[in-house]
């Protein structure tokens, strides 16, 4: 069954700087991968959709890369602010279509002033 | 405003006590889905929903019922909750499927004693 890897360990940014988190995943390649984020005691937010043909998306400060080689997508924030501070999760298509979503545990962005 | 809103947020009980948690979307969604999320595993999906009266098994069903006898709403039930079940619960819907932008409720802490 497919398998999504995001970096347990907390990323500790100053701001102003990128952040970079990463998403791998083991088996077959998705169709798409989502990004979102999540505050504490909130629900996650929709940030980004990348589809397997598509190398790169942006919206504003953030960048989504998406290597089905590497099976692997890269989420940038550009010019963080403490504000940008939360869990970021990463998402993709079960087996069998377009009915599953299989989430990753998500990183949590501490972006220190 | 566009909005899932999930009752309780919060609620606990006892091991075999029969609990429903609500779901209801404004946005005329045809997609809904319910996952739990725990320490380190991340959203896992439980059921999700293609339209009224579809409804499949998402990776962690057991021990959860779910029904979709109208569009806008997908309640959860849990016919005799067990100690397991203690877990942060979201709904979420979308327009078409999982590979659609997923909007979440604010979540529902369930602690079953």
């Amino acid at each position: 069954s497919q398998k999504i890897e995001q970096n347990s360990e907390a990323l500790n940014i100053q701001e102003g700087k990128t952040a970079t988190l990463t998403c791998n995943y083991t088996n077959y390649s998705p169709a798409y991968l989502q990004w979102y984020r999540q505050d504490p005691g909130r629900g996650p937010v929709f940030l980004l959709l990348i589809r397997e043909n598509e190398k790169e998306k942006r919206k504003e400060r953030l960048k989504v890369t998406f290597d089905t080689t590497l099976k692997q997508s890269l989420f940038h924030i550009t010019a963080s602010q403490p504000a940008d501070s939360a869990t970021y999760l990463c998402a993709l298509d079960g087996a069998g279509g377009y009915n599953k979503l299989i989430f990753g545990a998500g990183t949590r962005l501490a972006v220190h002033p | 405003e566009a909005q899932v809103t999930q009752n309780p947020r919060y609620l606990i009980t006892v091991t075999g006590k029969k609990l429903t948690v609500t779901c209801s979307q404004n946005m005329n969604h045809e997609y809904m889905s319910w996952y739990r999320q725990d320490p380190g595993l991340g959203l896992r999906q439980i059921y999700y929903s293609m339209n009224v009266e579809v409804t499949d098994k998402g990776d962690v069903p057991e021990g959860y019922k779910v029904s979709r006898k109208e569009k806008r709403n997908f309640p959860l039930i849990l016919e005799s909750p067990s100690p397991n079940q203690t877990s942060l619960y979201f709904c979420a819907s979308s327009s078409e499927s999982s590979n659609q932008p997923q909007h979440f409720g604010d979540g529902t802490r369930l602690s079953i004693l």
